[in-house]
């Protein structure tokens, strides 16, 4: 099956600063690759839709200026997680469809201290 | 909110037995789909489900799709130890491509 690898699998940065988390398709090209946030016990919940060569689109809620989303080939998107505070503390997972079916990265866990 | 709600929210059965997992939704589909979880890990894909199709099996895997009750109901028969995990339905709607919205999700608890 197709093989979305997620990196880092784990990250731990001090309150202010910036993480940039890559999602990248290994064996297919992805114009569209989603960025799902998870807090502990809970559920997904869609922050937003890359696309490749173009504007993100975000869910409500979701501020864009501290979410980076950058779509600069087919194979690969980066989420950066800008001035980053403790509640952003969360695992953050990406997932690209190459047809019906969608295939997730192995997530990032992200601590802000 | 759009997302779904799954009951129960948490169960604890023995090895052997069956588990069954309730998924409900609010908008009409193209897909549903479940996942499991391991803890703190990435989704693993286990079924696909069309909105045309009202029953799919995968191993000891069993999904109904009830289209009117915008219901599905996942089914793991003899389960293991190795079975327990978190498990996600997921829809995907009319246009959305594989924009998935996520339910709440089942926590299961195999014991030996």
């Amino acid at each position: 099956g197709a093989v979305v690898s997620q990196h880092p699998s784990w990250v731990i940065c001090k309150s202010g600063t910036s993480v940039k988390i890559e999602c990248r398709s290994l064996d297919f090209q992805a114009t569209t690759m989603f960025w799902y946030r998870q807090f502990p016990k809970q559920s997904l919940m869609l922050m937003a839709t890359s696309n490749e060569g173009s504007k993100a689109t975000y869910e409500q809620g979701v501020e864009k200026d501290k979410f980076l989303i950058n779509h600069a080939s087919l194979t690969l998107s980066t989420l950066t997680v800008t001035s980053a505070h403790p509640e952003d503390s969360s695992f953050y997972i990406c997932s690209a469809p190459p047809d019906t079916e969608a295939f997730f990265g192995q997530g990032t866990r992200l601590t802000v201290v | 909110s759009q997302q779904g709600e799954e009951d129960p929210q948490a169960l604890s059965i023995q090895e052997g037995e069956n588990a069954t997992m309730n998924c409900s939704y609010k908008t009409s589909i193209n897909n549903l789909q479940w996942y499991r979880q391991n803890s703190g890990r990435g989704l693993v894909h286990l079924i696909l489900i069309r909105s045309n199709e009202r029953e799919k099996h995968s191993g000891r895997l069993r999904v109904t799709l009830d289209t009117s009750k915008k219901s599905s109901s996942l089914l793991i028969t003899a389960s293991r130890a190795a079975d327990t995990a978190s498990y996600f339905c997921a829809t995907a709607h009319t246009g959305t491509a594989s924009k998935l919205t996520f339910g709440t999700g089942t926590r299961l608890q195999v014991t030996l």
